[in-house]
């Protein structure tokens, strides 16, 4: 089957850095996104990976390793507003989205 | 204003009624979607659509039907719902060209069956 695990919450101060994981099946693979959803807001898109290798924009950088069917977001330099939940998702062989259940990330001061 | 806009935000209904969700966009995209969120489940797809014409079932399409009225406008509707139903709706659109798949959200559509 299709699955893609995630951890359901974690922890981080202002300012430090924090690396979510996600681990994914997909039958077939076509790319792993990543997208931030603000409590009670719609997801918005954060990042692709379809190759190996760190992807860097700004503060948030994903990696992606397919052969580990492994990949990370990782968020430097935290802010209050980072508070959200991260979602995991993978485009498998039919180009479907396998979603995540997310990991909440709680941000203290 | 949004360019994804779903309505209504929010509704409450019975058990037996039916209830219909509309999503409009002005994105100008041929793929529209609609998702379905619990608490502690991924986004899990309904139906999906790629053209006016064209209807699609996601992995979790009984108890519900869509509508593509246009390429602007894509309806969800619940013929007869039930307490199981209760959940976050989202309507999304995406590009075909655009390899990367990236989905554009709507503000979602709470929806509680009693």
């Amino acid at each position: 089957g299709q699955n893609i695990d995630q951890p359901t919450e974690m922890t981080a101060t202002e300012g430090a850095i924090v690396q979510i994981n996600c681990t994914y099946q997909t039958s077939g693979f076509n790319g792993l996104f990543w997208y931030q959803q603000h409590a009670g807001e719609a997801p918005t898109f954060l990042s692709y990976n379809v190759l190996d290798g760190l992807e860097e924009k700004g503060r948030f950088s994903s990696f992606l390793s397919r052969s580990k069917g492994y990949s990370y977001l990782l968020l430097k330099e935290l802010q209050m507003k980072d508070s959200a939940s991260y979602l995991c998702a993978g485009l498998d062989s039919n180009y479907q989205l396998i979603w995540g259940a997310g990991t909440k990330l709680i941000i203290k001061p | 204003d949004a360019d994804v806009t779903q309505t209504p935000r929010n509704r409450i209904t019975k058990t037996g009624k039916r209830i219909m969700l509309e999503c409009s966009q002005t994105k100008g995209h041929d793929r529209m979607y609609w998702y379905r969120q619990d608490p502690g489940l991924g986004l899990r797809l309904i139906y999906y659509s790629f053209d006016v014409k064209d209807i699609n079932k996601g992995e979790i399409s009984d108890g519900y039907s869509v509508s593509r009225q246009a390429q602007a406008k894509f309806s969800l509707s619940l013929e007869s719902a039930i307490p199981n139903q209760t959940a976050l709706y989202f309507c999304a659109t995406s590009v075909p060209t655009d390899h990367t798949g990236e989905l554009f959200f709507g503000e979602g559509s709470r929806l509680t069956v009693l």
